[in-house]
């Protein structure tokens, strides 16, 4: 079946632009989790979604960053007025469980500020 | 301290050994753990998780675990070329899941 899928695949951005991440979870999974990875790190955790209820937003790095899930399936990640450490890969995993269960990863955004 | 510690390598095994990696994590109330494969650009790969003491086998890996020391372990038997990857360890707490930065495996021919 079709897996979790991102748009766009890459973005470059000026400084100060906003831009919207786009994330397709896996049909029918009910938990869906943003996470932001820099090079030769481990993703770090940003939010996460049960349905449309976004049930911990601590990762969240400033009020520049807010995400949506509004009918519990497709979320959007919003950065608004980017800025050069904002660049990094920002990866969308699902699960069809709560956030003990296996995850599963989209093919990550990758963000370049300029 | 982090949440998730694993050395971060690089791990060189030569072809058909038995690669090992590990992880320690500091919550004790920590609930699942999982281990993901990431090749160079790529996002992610689930390979194996784990919920109870003890070891887990799907195949050539084998994963470890043992709450009392915090510590989980992958086991990757007859490795392959096609393992070379770096391989990150994950942790469940609540709502949030906590990664390691990885440990890089290269298997040489």
């Amino acid at each position: 079946g079709a897996g979790v899928s991102q748009s766009p695949r890459y973005k470059v951005a000026k400084r100060g632009q906003d831009v919207a991440l786009r994330c397709d979870p896996i049909s029918g999974h009910v938990s869906l989790f943003w996470y932001q990875q820099a090079l030769g790190q481990g993703p770090e955790f940003l939010t996460y979604f049960q349905n449309e209820a976004q049930l911990d937003k601590s990762g969240l790095p400033s009020d520049r960053f807010f995400a949506e899930r509004p009918e519990g399936s497709v979320s959007t990640l919003k950065i608004q007025r980017t800025q050069q450490e904002d660049s990094a890969v920002y990866l969308c995993a699902s699960s069809s469980a709560g956030g003990a269960h296996e995850q599963y990863f989209g093919p990550g955004t990758r963000l370049t500020v300029t | 301290q982090k949440e998730v510690e694993q050395n971060s390598g690089p791990l060189s095994v030569p072809e058909g050994a038995i690669a090992s990696l590990n992880c320690t994590y500091s919550d004790r109330g920590s609930q699942s753990f999982f281990w993901y494969r990431q090749y160079s650009g790529k996002s992610p790969e689930l390979i194996m998780s784990i919920y109870s003491n003890g070891d887990k086998e799907d195949g050539r890996f084998t994963a470890q675990l043992n709450k009392a020391s915090q510590y989980v372990s992958l086991l990757i038997r007859d490795s392959q070329p096609s393992d070379s990857a770096t391989y990150l360890c994950a942790v469940n707490t609540g709502n949030q899941f906590y990664f390691g930065t990885g440990t890089s495996l290269t298997v040489i021919p």
